[in-house]
């Protein structure tokens, strides 16, 4: 099956400060969507982006199709950044999930 | 608009009952999908729907079904439960098809005991 690949595994960070996520797919990327997982355990949507660049606020996303991985920029961090992040692909039927990176902003 | 939901948040049963788990799709939306997410791990997936048929299943046991109605929304039942069954259930809900973006309820938090 699809091996979806995160990291780091957890990132500390002082307020203001930038930061990227990496996810790595063991196969060519058809639907790629990324995550924040908030502490009661929603999933909130970040981005759709099977490939190019996308932005919304102070976060962007890249999706390298042809070379199996994305990315997940958080500039300017802010303490409600804090949780984890996914980023996930979709099989046949489903979303593959990565095992996420956990993000903790420090004030 | 109302997003996705699932009903109930919270749910504690004992070991070998059953339980009943309720997703309402986003309105339009014809696929909902059921995900399993154990603690420090990120979501496995366990069935989906659309058009009232499974498209897919995931690899977890028997004990383990799911339904979809004809206004779309869903039910996972999973009987004779375990210690293990212990986690955060997630109900994804999509226009269908292969490529298309997917939104998840705030889930329900199963404890068995």
């Amino acid at each position: 099956g699809i091996q979806v690949e995160q990291s780091p595994p957890d990132l500390i960070l002082q307020e203001g400060a930038n930061s990227t996520l990496r996810c790595n797919f063991s196969d060519s990327v058809n639907n790629l969507q990324w995550f924040h997982q908030n502490p009661w355990g929603q999933l909130i949507n970040l981005f759709y982006i099977p490939s190019g660049t996308k932005q919304n606020g102070r976060l962007s996303a890249t999706t390298v199709a042809t070379e199996r991985y994305s990315l997940l920029y958080i500039s300017s961090s802010q303490t409600t950044d804090s949780g984890v992040y996914f980023c996930a692909q979709t099989g046949a039927n489903n979303l593959f999930f990565g095992t996420g990176t956990r993000l903790t902003v420090i004030p | 608009d109302a997003g996705v939901t699932q009903s109930p948040t919270h749910l504690i049963k004992t070991r070998g009952q059953q339980v009943t788990l309720r997703c309402s799709p986003i309105s339009g939306h014809k696929s909902v999908s059921w995900y399993q997410q154990v603690l420090g791990q990120g979501p496995q997936f366990i069935f989906q729907y659309y058009e009232k048929e499974e498209r897919g299943r995931g690899n977890f046991p028997d004990r383990f079904s799911a339904r979809q109605f004809p206004n779309y929304s869903s039910e996972l039942n999973v009987n004779a439960l375990l210690l293990g069954d212990s986690a955060l259930y997630l109900c994804a809900s999509s226009l269908g098809g292969m490529n298309t973006e997917a939104f998840f309820g705030q889930g329900t938090r199963l404890t068995v005991v």
